[in-house]
């Protein structure tokens, strides 16, 4: 069975810094992870998709990797602002059922 | 404007009052799903469908229903709702089963079972 682990459950850092999110997922036959973001009591932002394939997607001040051997990912933040804050939810793709299993998330604080 | 759209976004019910929760996209996706969020518990898939009139349960299907008899919508039933069904309920659809593009999640149901 997969299983997503994000380890802290939460951050607190001080605006400007570069951060690094941890994901971990115990089956490495995946077909892609994705990243999302999630503010309080809202829904789901897709922030990045990784294919199975690939080893790394940017988008702006975020730069997620991939190394399915190991079975794990990072979601690079640079430059982090206050409007960073939230929860940061890794999933990973698996099964020919097409499911996502989510890791419980990594909430982050920006203090300004 | 291509999205995933829930409703009611909040519902307060009382238990045994038989409830659906909406979702609709227009993304022509053939994959839907549901999710249920809970604190200490994270996203746990409800049930799935992989296109009109195939579903399939998912981690935590009990005391649900769902139906899929036209590709855009995919509603949650609750035939008896129950306190331990108060969560956060999030829908989601990819096309052919997220291995190309992920998923698009919609906003989310927040629902209180008294």
């Amino acid at each position: 069975k997969q299983e997503v682990t994000q380890i802290p459950a939460a951050l607190s850092v001080p605006e400007g810094e570069n951060l690094v999110l941890n994901c971990s997922f115990t089956d490495s036959a995946i077909y892609n992870l994705q990243w999302f973001r999630q503010d309080p009591g809202k829904g789901l932002t897709s922030l990045l998709l990784i294919q199975s394939s690939q080893r790394e997607q940017t988008s702006g001040r975020l730069n997620a990797s991939l190394d399915k051997s190991s079975g794990r990912s990072t979601l690079y933040i640079a430059a982090s602002q206050p409007g960073d804050s939230a929860t940061y939810l890794c999933a990973v793709l698996t099964g020919a059922n097409s499911k996502l299993t989510f890791g419980k998330g990594i909430t982050l604080s920006v203090r300004p | 404007e291509a999205q995933v759209t829930q409703n009611p976004r909040y519902l307060i019910t009382v238990t045994g009052k038989k409830l659906t929760v909406t979702c609709s996209q227009n993304m022509n996706h053939e994959y839907m799903s549901w999710y249920r969020q809970d604190p200490g518990l994270g996203l746990r898939q409800i049930y799935y469908s992989m296109n009109v009139e195939v579903t399939d349960k998912g981690d935590v299907p009990e005391g649900y229903k769902v139906s899929r008899k036209e590709k855009r919508n995919f509603p949650l039933i609750l035939e008896s709702p129950s306190p331990n069904q108060t969560s956060l309920y999030f829908c989601a659809s990819s096309l052919e089963g997220a291995r190309g593009r992920g998923y698009t999640f919609g906003s989310g149901t927040r629902l209180t079972v008294v």
